[in-house]
């Protein structure tokens, strides 16, 4: 993708809650991937979670689903029964191979 | 099955110094990206290599150079170094076959 946005730079949730956070993209690319990262302090990148864009069915992994939107350019991630463990930034990003990120969102869990 | 490892894992450097930052990526990966973290942004592409060659490059000035090995291990190295260089960067490996890319924990560099 060429261009990744993130609208919300910080969310935050309650403990066993579900939330969601988005993520709309733009590429010319007609082959590429949607993918969605998470990044706790220790500052190593997780990948939480991946969409191929040819396939319409919806990823899910987990307490984690994505809601894939192709001809809108959205792609965000849901999730669910939050848990403590889930604070963390989180980053969405698109490509084939080389990614582009988006600013990222920071997700606070209220015990 | 080891993950990818950078080293270090924090320096500071003067600037107009040159740094090398090391990579060594996961068994059976033969593609490392190098990203750049600015504090508080997503990462940027800076280029990547694959199987010893560079194979695309992000908007990074030609001071920001790079290699990859035989075993597939990687550097980044970055001359005339400027205070807006500080930065986490991140390496990354995946394999022709899968694009999931395994990222390491990074180095932060810091630029005075």
């Amino acid at each position: 993708a060429q261009t990744v946005t993130q609208s919300q730079p910080e969310m935050s949730v309650q403990e066993a809650e579900t939330v969601t956070l988005s993520c709309t993209y733009d590429t010319s690319e007609s082959d590429y991937y949607l993918f969605w990262y998470k990044q706790p302090p220790s500052r190593q990148m997780i990948l939480v979670i991946r969409q191929e864009a040819y396939k319409q069915q919806n990823a899910t992994e987990n307490r984690f689903s994505v809601n894939f939107q192709k001809a809108a350019k959205s792609f965000s991630l849901k999730i669910s029964d939050s848990q403590l463990g889930d604070a963390a930034m989180y980053f969405c990003a698109g490509g084939n191979e080389k990614l582009t990120f988006g600013t990222g969102t920071r997700l606070t869990i209220i015990p | 099955e080891t993950g990818v490892t950078q080293s270090p894992t924090h320096l500071i450097k003067t600037r107009g110094q040159q740094v090398t930052l090391r990579c060594s990526s996961q068994s059976g990966h033969n593609t490392v990206s190098w990203y750049q973290q600015a504090l508080g942004q997503g990462p940027q592409f800076i280029f990547q290599y694959y199987r010893e060659e560079e194979n695309g490059r992000g908007n990074f000035p030609p001071r920001f150079s790079g290699l990859q090995f035989p075993n597939y291990s990687s550097e980044l190295n970055v001359n005339a170094l400027e205070l807006d260089d500080s930065a986490l960067y991140l390496c990354a490996s995946s394999s022709e076959w899968n694009t999931e890319a395994f990222f390491g924990q990074g180095t932060r560099l810091t630029v005075v």
